[in-house]
């Protein structure tokens, strides 16, 4: 069975940091490529950040040059590093598989993260 | 960037209806148009792939069709636990991969 586990939410203040784990089971994580997706509060989906299996990673502009996506191949693991938070990135944030074919097959249960100060 | 516009954004529906979503892209994706559902407090699923795949251990009232700009989910015969929200999303090319809004399934 497929399960991803996101962890490390919580309550940051604008400026901040913060870092996401997304633990996961059931699939060949070292040759998945992995997303992570948000959504604010009673708002719709939006794309954050990729990485491929082999480590190459992209960003949404809104979020390019603060948060940096990371992977540990050897623990099953995918990491955001949210760095400089703003009001606006308060969200429940997925990680998830990612296939250009499929799009996003399989999701986590999300974590909850609020900027405020 | 690519935009995904779904209409409506909410419709009322009865138990047995069959109901239609579509998806307008703002340019030819060809048939990369993934469809998803959500309910609330929980994560998306999805429910087609590439327009008109559907996803394993998805019911068969649920079906998709389109390609270029223009896609449609179809529900037929709509069941209690269908009640949430569907959305698009494109998986073509290239970043940023987008999402239509949100259409909110209702009972009527």
């Amino acid at each position: 069975e497929v399960q991803l586990v996101e962890s490390g939410g919580g309550l940051v203040q604008p400026g901040g940091s913060l870092r996401l784990s997304c633990a996961a089971s059931g699939f060949t994580f070292t040759q998945s490529a992995m997303s992570w997706l948000r959504q604010a509060p009673g708002k719709g989906l939006e794309w954050v950040s990729y990485i491929s299996g082999s480590g190459a990673t992209l960003y949404a502009d809104s979020v390019k040059g603060r948060f940096s996506i990371s992977r540990d191949n050897s623990k099953n693991t995918l990491y955001l590093q949210m760095n400089s938070p703003r009001a606006e990135d308060t969200a429940v944030y997925f990680c998830a598989n990612n296939d250009i074919l499929t799009g996003f097959e399989y999701w986590g249960q999300g974590v909850l993260v609020t900027v405020s100060s | 960037d690519i935009q995904m516009t779904q209409s409506p954004s909410s419709l009322s529906a009865s138990v047995g209806d069959r109901v239609t979503i579509t998806c307008r892209a703002s340019q030819s994706i060809d048939r990369y148009l993934n469809w998803y559902q959500q309910k609330p407090g929980k994560a998306p699923k999805l429910l087609i792939y590439a327009a008109s795949s559907l996803q394993g251990g998805v019911p068969s009232r649920f079906s998709g069709s389109g390609s270029g700009t223009d896609f449609t989910l179809t529900i037929n015969s709509l069941q209690p636990e269908d009640f949430a929200t569907y959305y698009c999303q494109q998986s073509y090319n290239t970043p940023p991969w987008t999402f239509g809004q949100g259409t909110k399934v209702e009972i009527k």
